[in-house]
This record gives structure tokens, sequence and C-alpha cells, in this order.
């Protein structure tokens, strides 16, 4: 299984501002996937934003963009303009390709957005 | 459109006992998933199933069975439940051009 770490188990941001959450992960694979989850307190889990590694260009969905270092194996998720709703433990997960049907999950980040 | 479902949302469970997690989807996918989640380890991939009729060992597969029923359903069992397995059960479809797999709302379980 692909090894996907999450360093920061928590962390906390005003309403409005500015949070980056990091993920590494390891592999010897050139292309495959990467795929930021939300997962708020009701449990369901929500994709967030995808990022193929072929694509140099960083994905961005809204408020959410990532800064993807293919080199590092460093996939981080920035979330801008924080909202009370943005509170969740986000996932970063891996796929080495669609046709490998697996997902390797880091521990996550629980981010609390304080009012 | 329902996406994933599952049933059922609580379950607790003796140890020794037996149960099975059922899992639908009405997205037209070819693979399903099934995973648990755990405080601090993320989700771990128990079984998934390719396509229909096939079904593959993931990464923490023992203790369960799973039968692809038809394209729809992916159920899940346990034989013989043990403490171990108390977790929170997530069943997955994903469609493939894409890569993005849809999760079903999850089942806690507690084995006493």
């Amino acid at each position: 299984a692909q090894t996907v770490t999450q360093s920061q188990p928590e962390m906390s941001v005003q309403e409005a501002e500015t949070v980056t959450l990091s993920c590494t992960y390891d592999t010897s694979e050139n292309n495959y996937y990467l795929f930021w989850y939300k997962q708020p307190p009701s449990r369901q889990m929500i994709l967030v934003i995808r990022q193929e590694a072929y694509k140099q260009q960083n994905a961005t969905e809204n408020r959410f963009s990532v800064n993807f270092q293919k080199a590092a194996k460093s996939f981080s998720l920035k979330i801008s303009d924080s909202q009370l709703g943005d509170t969740a433990m986000y996932f970063c997960a891996f796929m080495k390709h669609v046709n490998d049907y697996k997902l390797s999950f880091g521990a996550g980040t629980t981010v609390t957005v304080r009012a | 459109n329902a996406g994933v479902t599952q049933t059922p949302k609580f379950q607790v469970l003796k140890t020794g006992q037996s149960m099975t997690l059922q899992c639908a989807q009405d997205m037209n996918h070819n693979s399903m998933y099934w995973y648990r989640q755990d405080p601090g380890m993320g989700l771990r991939l128990i079984y998934y199933s390719a396509s229909e009729g096939t079904t593959d060992k993931g990464e923490v597969p023992n203790g369960y069975n799973v039968s692809r029923l038809n394209k729809r359903e992916f159920s899940l069992r346990l034989e013989s439940a043990a403490p171990s397995q108390t977790s929170v059960y997530f069943c997955a479809s994903s469609e493939v051009p894409t890569g993005e797999q849809f999760f079903g709302p999850g089942t806690r379980l507690t084995v006493l």
C-alpha cells in the first residue's frame, strides 16, 4: 500500500482567514491521482478536490486550491476565506491509476473554524 | 438519485455474533468498496469489487467476507464479530474516468 502522511492532527483558523493542510506521499509511480476529502461532523465523505499527477497546473475549486509538488511528493490543500461550514476532518488520498481501484488515505487533519 | 445507501446506520453486537452490512448504489458504477475508519488511522480498504462478479481483498480483509450481489449491491459480512471490529464502516462506489469515489453515510458498529 502507498503511504500517505498528514503531519498535522489538528488545526484551528479564524473565520475568513486562510489555512493550509499538508500531505506527503510515498510512491515510485509516475502517473497517479491525488484527492482531498472532507468529512464534516455528519460523517459523510465529500470530495473537495482532485489532482492528476501528469498535470502540472494546480487544481482549484472555488475557495479550495492545492499546491502539488511532484518532485517533493507533496500535496497541500489551501482553504481561503474560511467559513464555519469548513469545520471538518480533511483526508488526503492517493490512487495509483483509475483502474487500480484502491485509495490510500492519510490519518486526517481536523480543522476547526472559529467565529 | 439516492447515491450510495447503507443499512443499518448503527449496530451493537456481542462477541461471536454475525451480521451483514448492506450497501447499494444507483449511479450505475462498476466498482464498489468497503472501508473501515478507526480513530487516528484514516480509512482502510477491506474489500473491493472492480466489476460485477469479481471481488478482491484490500488492506485489512481478515474477519470479513463480501458478496457482489449484482451491479447495484455489495454486502459485507462479519461471521463472528470481535471487539477489534468496532469501527465505522463505509461503502463507496466509483466511476473509472475520474477515479472519484462516492461514499455512503457509514455504519457505526460496536462489538461488546
